[in-house]
This record gives structure tokens, C-alpha cells and sequence, in this order.
């Protein structure tokens, strides 16, 4: 059975800093891993997804990694703001294609 | 968003009570998905639809029934609450192909008392 894990639950940072985030999994035989935020009290917001077959995938100040033999992937934001506050899940999709996976989720928090 | 509506969006009911929740999507989207989320388990399919008529089940689907007699309203139904089903329910739908990106509905609340 898939375990997604994400540490750490909780990251406090200020505003401006480059930070990562950590997502683990531990069957490697995966379709594609997903990044999403979701803001208090609301559904999730997909950012980005990254095929089995690829490295990395970006889209804006977010950069995403893949690393299916390590059973990792990870959430770079660059230059955080405020508005960057959130929880990020991630999510491992399984190679029969059905069912996705999630994390914990990290809570993050940008201090002005 | 991708035009999905959940309803309703907050529910208070008792246990033994029969719920059904709704999932309503406007773009003719062909997956559907029915998530809970709790704290300390995160978030977890309990069912999943790949056509009208075509459902099958997901990690937590005891105590869960789904049905999709039309392309656009996907549902879920809790034969008869319980303490343990109160959660945060989310929809998502599939743009595409069954391993593309997800996207989320608003979320219905449910408090079994």
C-alpha cells in the first residue's frame, strides 16, 4: 500500500526566503505525482504535476522534483510572500491509474 | 475552477440518519471522485466514477454508496450516519484522462451528532 509523507507539517519562514518542501513515497512505481494548496476552509488548488517519466516541472516561482528511485519529490518556492501562505499536499497517482494518494500536508506560514 | 458545486455545503445531522451529498460538474468531465479529509488522515478516496453508471470503490468506502445516473451530478450517500462520517467531504473531477490533474470542489461539511 502507498504511504505519502510529508515533513515537515509545519514550516514558519519570513517573507522573501526560498524554501523547499518535502514529500516522500514509498512504492516507487508511480503514474505521476501532484502538487496542490489548499487555503482554510476551502477545496484544494492543483499547482503542479509531474509525470513518472520527468524530472522536474515549473510554473512560476514554483519548481517541482522528481526522483521516483529515492521515492521523493520536492516543492521549491522561490522568493515567498504572504500570500504564499497555505498547506501543500502531495499526491502519488498508482500505475494502475485509479487511485492518488496523499500526504499530510505541510502547513506553511510567511511571516511579512 | 472546473465548474464543480458541492451541496449542501454545511450539514448538521443525527446518527442513523440516512445523507446523501452532490456533486455537480458543468464540462461533461468523464472521472469523478469522492475524497473525505480528516485530521491526522489527510485526504481519502472513497469512491470514484469513470462513466455514468461506472463506479468502483476507493480506500474508505464502508459505510459509503455512490451513484452517477448522469454525466454531470456525481453522489454519495451514507445509508445511515455516523459519529465516525463526520469529516469534510471534497468532489474532484479529472480534466482529461483518468491521471491528470485533479480538481477540486468546494467541500461539504457533515457533523453526525
Amino acid at each position: 500500500k502507498q504511504e505519502v509523507t510529508q515533513i515537515p507539517a509545519a514550516l514558519s519562514v519570513p517573507e522573501g526566503e526560498n524554501l523547499v518542501l518535502n514529500c516522500s513515497f514509498t512504492d516507487s512505481a508511480i503514474y505521476n505525482l501532484q502538487w496542490f494548496r489548499q487555503d482554510p476552509g476551502k477545496g484544494l488548488t492543483s499547482l503542479l504535476l509531474i509525470q513518472s517519466s520527468q524530472r522536474e516541472q515549473t510554473s512560476g516561482r514554483l519548481n517541482a522534483s522528481l526522483d521516483k528511485s529515492s521515492g521523493r519529490s520536492t516543492l521549491y518556492i522561490a522568493a515567498s510572500q504572504p500570500g504564499d501562505s497555505a498547506t501543500y499536499l502531495c499526491a502519488a497517482f498508482n500505475n494502475a491509474g485509479n487511485m492518488l494518494t496523499f500526504g499530510g500536508g505541510t502547513r506553511l506560514m510567511v511571516k511579512p | 475552477d472546473a465548474g464543480i458545486t458541492q451541496s449542501p455545503r454545511h450539514k448538521v445531522t443525527e446518527t442513523g440518519t440516512p445523507v446523501t451529498l452532490r456533486c455537480h460538474q458543468t464540462e461533461n468531465h468523464r472521472y469523478m471522485y469522492w475524497y473525505r479529509q480528516d485530521p491526522g488522515h489527510g485526504l481519502r478516496l472513497i469512491h470514484y466514477s469513470y462513466g455514468v453508471k461506472d463506479t468502483d470503490k476507493g480506500e474508505v468506502s464502508d459505510g459509503y454508496s455512490v451513484s452517477r445516473s448522469k454525466t454531470e451530478d456525481f453522489l454519495l450517500t451514507l445509508e445511515s450516519a455516523t459519529s465516525s462520517q463526520t469529516s469534510v467531504y471534497f468532489c474532484a473531477i479529472t480534466s482529461a484522462g483518468a491521471t491528470d490533474t485533479q480538481y477540486f470542489g468546494p467541500g461539504t461539511r457533515l457533523t453526525v451528532l
